[in-house]
């Protein structure tokens, strides 16, 4: 399969709370790169890790990629009721478009 | 700058009736995606075009599915007869030439109700 499975399915935290989601795959990649979909809008790119690179932060979010373990997390700290979204993680394998997980359906509870 | 354009944003048929989608991507943006999302999934890619010529239809169910890109600007996807399964939402999105970061730009996307 060239596409993500993202763990867990759903998540719900309270606010400022910290979230982890995970990605596994199991081909080669270029780079990884996670979505976010607010209910009823399209995807919007939140972060780009590629294939040589270990962690990457962008504000409060933290990614990590083990390549040998084929696996990649998320991290969004100090969590807000805007957050509250869908995340997905996007396989570049170089050889066709990005492939998209089945994603983490993320709940913030004020 | 202005985002992708998709019209229209909900469509409700009958099946067997058919149904167009259009895309107009950012300006610039030379590689163009249709995607489907069914209820509860991730995209799945349908068709991607490099300008007017097609790169990738391996997924693009031929016998009910079109899609078509003139002067290598505005998509138009096409399903014709419409099938129950067919209900999702149709994304559109759009690339940077050259992009050193392969980041897809996604419009609003296009709900298909098949009753």
């Amino acid at each position: 399969s060239q596409q993500g499975e993202e763990d867990p399915q759903a998540l719900s935290i309270q606010e400022g709370e910290n979230a982890t989601m995970n990605c596994s795959y199991k081909t080669s990649i270029n780079n990884l790169q996670w979505y976010r979909q607010n209910s009823g809008r399209g995807l919007v790119h939140l972060i780009l890790i590629r294939s040589n690179e270990r962690e990457k932060h962008s504000g409060r979010l933290r990614v990590t990629l083990d390549t040998s373990k084929k696996s990649s997390s998320l991290l969004i700290t100090a969590s807000r009721a805007a957050d509250t979204a869908s995340y997905f993680c996007a396989l570049d394998t170089g050889r066709r478009a990005l492939t998209f997980g089945s994603g983490t359906r993320l709940q913030v509870q004020p | 700058e202005a985002g992708v354009a998709q019209s229209p944003r909900y469509k409700i048929i009958e099946k067997r009736q058919s149904v167009a989608f259009w895309c107009n991507p950012i300006s610039g943006h030379a590689t163009l995606y249709w995607y489907q999302q069914i209820l509860g999934q991730g995209p799945k890619l349908l068709i991607q075009f490099q300008n007017n010529g097609v790169v990738d239809d391996s997924q693009l169910p031929k016998d009910r599915f079109s899609a078509e890109r003139l002067k290598g600007v505005d998509s138009t996807l096409k399903i014709q007869p419409a099938k129950l399964e067919d209900s999702a939402v149709y994304l559109c999105a759009s690339s940077a030439p050259r992009s050193n970061t392969g980041e897809l730009f996604f419009g609003e996307g296009s709900r298909l109700t098949v009753l």
